[in-house]
C-alpha cells in the first residue's frame, strides 16, 4: 500500500522565522511528488516535482526531491502570517488514472 | 488558468435528502476528475476517479449506489449523495486533471451538513 508521512504535523514560529516540512514516501512506481497548501477552503498547488535534485522556486517557496532517499522537503523563508496554513504533500504513483495519495498534512502557524 | 469550479459551496438539508454536487473545470478540459472526502484536521481521502463517458472508479469501502458520479463531459462531473444521512456530513472536495504529467487542479470544496 503506498504511504505518505509528512512531518512535522504540527509547527508554530514567529514572522520573520525560516522552516522547513518534510516528506517521506513509499509507493509503487513513482511518477511525481506535489506540495498543495490548504487553507479554510481546498488545497491550492504549490510545486510538482518529478526528477531529483532540481530545486523549484516561487518567492519564498522552494522546494526539492530525493528520489534515492525518497522524500521531499518544503522550505518557506521570511514566514508571514499569510503562510499559516495545512501544507500536503502528496504522489503520484502511477497508473493509468494518476491518482494521487497524500500525506497528513502539516499545520504551520505564523505569529506575528 | 486551470481554475476548476464547485457547487454549492455550503449544504445544509435533512436526512433523507440526496444532494448533488457540481464540479466544473473552466478554462481547460479534464480528461479525469477526482472525488475526494475530507474530516476535520483529516487529509483528503478518495473516494473515487472519473473519466469522461465512462463508469467512475471507487475506492475500496465506498459504496458506489451511496455516491453516484456522473462525468458527462470533459468539463462537468457531478457527485450525488443519496438518501443522505449526519454520518455523510463532510467536506467533498473535487479536482480536474488536464493531462497525465499535469497537476491536479482542485475546487473550492462543498461542506454538506446533514441534519
Amino acid at each position: 500500500e503506498d504511504k505518505v508521512v509528512q512531518s512535522p504535523l504540527s509547527l508554530v514560529v514567529h514572522e520573520g522565522d525560516t522552516v522547513t516540512l518534510n516528506c517521506s514516501y513509499e509507493v509503487t512506481n513513482f511518477r511525481s511528488l506535489l506540495w498543495y497548501k490548504q487553507e479554510k477552503k481546498a488545497p491550492t498547488f504549490l510545486f510538482m516535482l518529478t526528477s531529483s535534485g532540481i530545486e523549484k522556486k516561487s518567492g519564498r517557496l522552494s522546494s526539492i526531491l530525493d528520489k534515492k532517499e525518497l522524500f521531499s522537503i518544503l522550505n518557506i523563508t521570511a514566514t508571514q502570517t499569510g503562510d499559516s496554513a495545512v501544507y500536503l504533500c502528496a504522489v503520484n504513483s502511477g497508473g493509468s488514472n494518476y491518482k494521487l495519495t497524500f500525506g497528513k498534512g502539516t499545520l504551520l502557524t505564523v505569529n506575528p | 488558468g486551470a481554475v476548476v469550479s464547485q457547487h454549492p459551496s455550503w449544504v445544509i438539508c435533512k436526512s433523507g435528502t440526496s444532494v448533488k454536487i457540481e464540479c466544473r473545470s473552466l478554462d481547460f478540459q479534464a480528461t479525469t476528475m477526482f472525488w475526494y472526502r475530507q474530516f476535520p484536521k483529516q487529509s483528503l481521502m478518495l473516494m473515487a476517479t472519473s473519466n469522461e463517458g465512462s463508469k467512475a472508479t471507487y475506492e475500496q469501502g465506498v459504496e458506489k449506489d451511496k455516491f453516484l458520479i456522473n462525468h458527462a463531459s470533459l468539463t462537468l462531473s457531478t457527485l450525488t449523495v443519496t438518501s443522505a444521512h449526519p454520518e455523510d456530513s463532510s467536506f467533498y472536495i473535487c479536482s480536474a486533471l488536464a493531462g497525465g504529467n499535469q497537476p491536479q487542479h482542485f475546487g473550492d470544496g462543498t461542506r454538506l451538513s446533514i441534519l
